[in-house]
């Protein structure tokens, strides 16, 4: 039973428009999330955090908004950028303060279109 | 450089055979993870050290999979009589947390890509 769900495999955008990607979780423990970016041949990289007592992060052209009675996170990005292109994914943490395995979600490939 | 190191980057290795994947994490970060990631899925939680004690294995597989960190930095993932379903990359993260002391980001090194034939 996945407890991170990131129900898009792909996404296609156009450059300089708004991509929006969507990550679902089911379990009411999780206090912290995360979004990792990666690419082929390379480990994950971390891209924006929020902690469960805020609604909404900004960083840049990121920006993560979480709604937990919804148990539901996005991520925003704009405006998009050819390097964007990459595979995202949501990752959550279980109330240990960050000294536990995350969880991940299985990613979704987003592709920036010129 | 800076960030966690992984060796091999590529591993292939026939049935039944036993392999040892090393981590080399950011210098001072206290806290190592260790990964494996399918293809086609997120990474899943495997182990857990603080400094040198391995605080949490509830992630590994079977007996087969082994991982010591004995002198609280570098970090040795050991994998007996491979299988073919342990073909996965495996994945090593390094934090600056301490239990209690507020959440870091784990950062990731490139991952061993393991394959077993």
């Amino acid at each position: 039973d996945q407890q991170v769900k990131q129900n898009s495999p792909s996404l296609s955008v156009q450059e300089g428009r708004i991509s929006i990607l969507n990550c679902d979780y089911t379990n009411s423990m999780f206090d912290y999330f995360l979004w990792y970016k990666k690419y082929p041949a390379e480990g994950p990289t971390f891209l924006i955090s929020i902690s469960s007592i805020k609604d909404k992060n900004e960083d840049g052209r990121f920006t993560v908004f979480l709604n937990k009675s919804a148990k539901h996170l996005s991520l925003h990005i704009v405006p998009s950028q050819p390097g964007d292109s990459a595979v995202y994914f949501c990752a959550a943490s279980a109330g240990r303060g960050g000294a536990d395995g995350l969880t991940f979600g299985k990613g979704t490939h987003l592709i920036i279109q010129p | 450089g800076a960030g966690v190191s992984q060796s091999p980057r590529y591993k292939v290795a026939k049935r039944g055979q036993d392999v040892a994947l090393r981590c080399d994490p950011i210098s001072g970060h206290v806290s190592l993870f260790w990964y494996q990631q399918a293809l086609g899925q997120g990474p899943e939680f495997l182990t857990y050290f603080q400094n040198e004690a391995q605080l949490d294995k509830s992630g590994l597989p079977s007996d087969r999979f082994f991982a010591e960190r004995p002198e609280g930095s570098v970090s040795t993932l050991k994998i007996q009589r491979t299988q073919q379903e342990d073909s996965a990359v495996y994945l090593c993260a390094s934090s600056k947390t301490l239990v209690g002391q507020g959440y870091n980001e784990q950062f990731f090194g490139p991952g061993t890509r393991l394959t077993v034939l």
